[in-house]
């Protein structure tokens, strides 16, 4: 089946610094890849979608220069979140659609867990 | 705007039992619907899904969801639970064009009790 991978799983960082999530699809292409974002005990929050060779499609209120996201391959996907502070601690989870018939499910990554101290 | 409503924040069962997960949403156009599920610190899973055709969708490990359209509901159903379905699960719905982006509820913790 359709595998996407998540690098790192976890990251610890020290606030004011960046950090680099990749989200890669294994076996498939992938024109579009979406990052959500989880807070303790809630729902996944879409915070972009992630288009190759153009710029991502930010959610309102989510900061794009905050977020950098950057599709440069049919099978990477890579978010940076600069100048980190604690409150942008989260798991942030990347999907993607193997097939682009309607109504294909999302693959998704096993997440990365940002802890900014 | 869709939006998706699971009013269970967490559902207490013992094993063997059978457990229903409540889904609403809301949405002005057709939808897509699905139910994923979450172990700790993991990605999701894909457990159902929902396209057309027949109401009632039978997914992976025994859960089967049934599309309700008059009352906008996609509740999950197991005969049965076991332990290890102990995890969170989250419905979701999706528009049927354009990036075909997904929104998801707030998510159900089952807990299963031996």
């Amino acid at each position: 089946g359709a595998v996407v991978s998540q690098h790192p799983s976890w990251v610890i960082c020290k606030s004011g610094t960046s950090v680099k999530i990749e989200c890669r699809s294994l076996d498939f292409q992938a024109t579009t890849m979406f990052w959500y974002r989880q807070f303790p005990k809630q729902s996944l929050m879409l915070m972009a979608t992630s288009n190759e060779g153009s710029k991502a499609t930010y959610e309102q209120g989510v900061e794009k220069d905050k977020f950098l996201i950057n599709h440069a391959s049919l099978t990477l996907s890579t978010l940076t979140v600069t100048s980190a502070h604690p409150e942008d601690s989260s798991f942030y989870i990347c999907s993607a659609r193997d097939l682009q018939g309607s109504g294909s499910p999302l693959h998704f990554g096993n997440g990365t867990r940002l802890t900014v101290t | 705007a869709q939006s998706v409503t699971q009013l269970d924040s967490q559902v207490p069962v013992f094993e063997e039992a059978p457990v229903e997960l409540r889904c609403n949403y809301s949405s002005s156009v057709s939808v897509y619907l699905f139910w994923y599920v979450q172990y700790p610190n993991q990605g999701l899973q894909l457990l159902l899904k929902y396209l057309s055709g027949s109401t009632l969708v039978k997914g992976i490990n025994g859960f089967e969801a049934e599309f309700n359209k008059s009352q906008t509901s996609f509740h999950l159903r197991k005969p049965s639970v076991h332990i290890s379905d102990t995890a969170e699960y989250f419905c979701a719905v999706s528009e049927t064009g354009g990036y075909q982006k997904v929104t998801f509820g707030t998510g159900t913790k089952l807990q299963v009790i031996p």
